[in-house]
């Protein structure tokens, strides 16, 4: 049973403009969420991340937005660059302990 | 400041060898995980040490998965004997340890990919 889910396998957005990647987790007590980018043969990169006490973190481009009663977060790119073009793994622990990463949504940014 | 160092990049074997896997976290950081990674899915946690005690390694099966952290530091998972569906990339990551929000992220490494014949 999946506790992160990311329910697009990919993304195609236009340089310039917004990406918006989706992620969606069933357990309640998760209370810490990260953001990672991951090009190919490299390990997955650090971007950012939000605590159960948010609903908002922004990092220069990048904000995810939290939605605790819908267990829903989401990760915003503006704009939208073509070295964005990668997998994006949302990741979710209760205490920042044992992170479940989800199965990463892969996007392409077309020039 | 150097990341964290792992060893080999790429390994075949066949069914049924032994394989190991080395680890160096980032100087100074006092937990180390091991991730498994299917092709086409997330990250799967293995263990989770602090120094070198054991936190979590409640998903590493034990019949043929064995992990180690000797003096704290540098970390050798084992896989003996292999199967096939143990093709994977095996990621190691570290933290401070000390969590809190302003330091709760891992840092992975490349990666060792491995593929059972």
């Amino acid at each position: 049973d999946q506790q992160v889910k990311q329910n697009s396998p990919s993304l195609s957005v236009q340089e310039g403009r917004i990406s918006i990647l989706n992620c969606d987790y069933t357990n309640s007590m998760f209370d810490y969420f990260l953001w990672y980018k991951k090009y190919p043969a490299e390990g997955p990169t650090f971007l950012i991340s939000i605590s159960s006490i948010k609903d908002k973190n922004e990092d220069g481009r990048f904000t995810v937005f939290l939605n605790k009663s819908a267990k829903h977060l989401s990760l915003h790119i503006v704009p939208s660059q073509p070295g964005d073009s990668a997998v994006y793994f949302c990741a979710a622990s209760e205490g920042g302990q044992n992170f479940v990463f989800g199965p990463g949504t892969r996007l392409s940014v077309l020039p | 400041e150097a990341g964290v160092a792992q060893s080999p990049r790429y390994k075949i074997i066949e069914k049924r060898q032994s394989v190991a896997f080395w680890c160096n976290p980032i100087s100074g950081h006092a937990t180390l995980y091991w991730y498994q990674q299917i092709l086409g899915q997330g990250p799967k946690l293995l263990i989770q040490f602090q120094n070198n005690g054991v936190v979590d390694d409640s998903q590493l099966p034990k019949d043929r998965f064995s992990a180690e952290r000797l003096k704290g530091v540098d970390s050798t998972l084992k896989i003996q004997p292999a199967k096939l569906e143990d093709s994977a990339v095996y990621l190691c990551a570290s933290s401070l340890g000390e969590w809190d929000l302003r330091t709760g992220e891992l840092f992975f490494g490349e990666g060792s990919r491995l593929t059972v014949l």
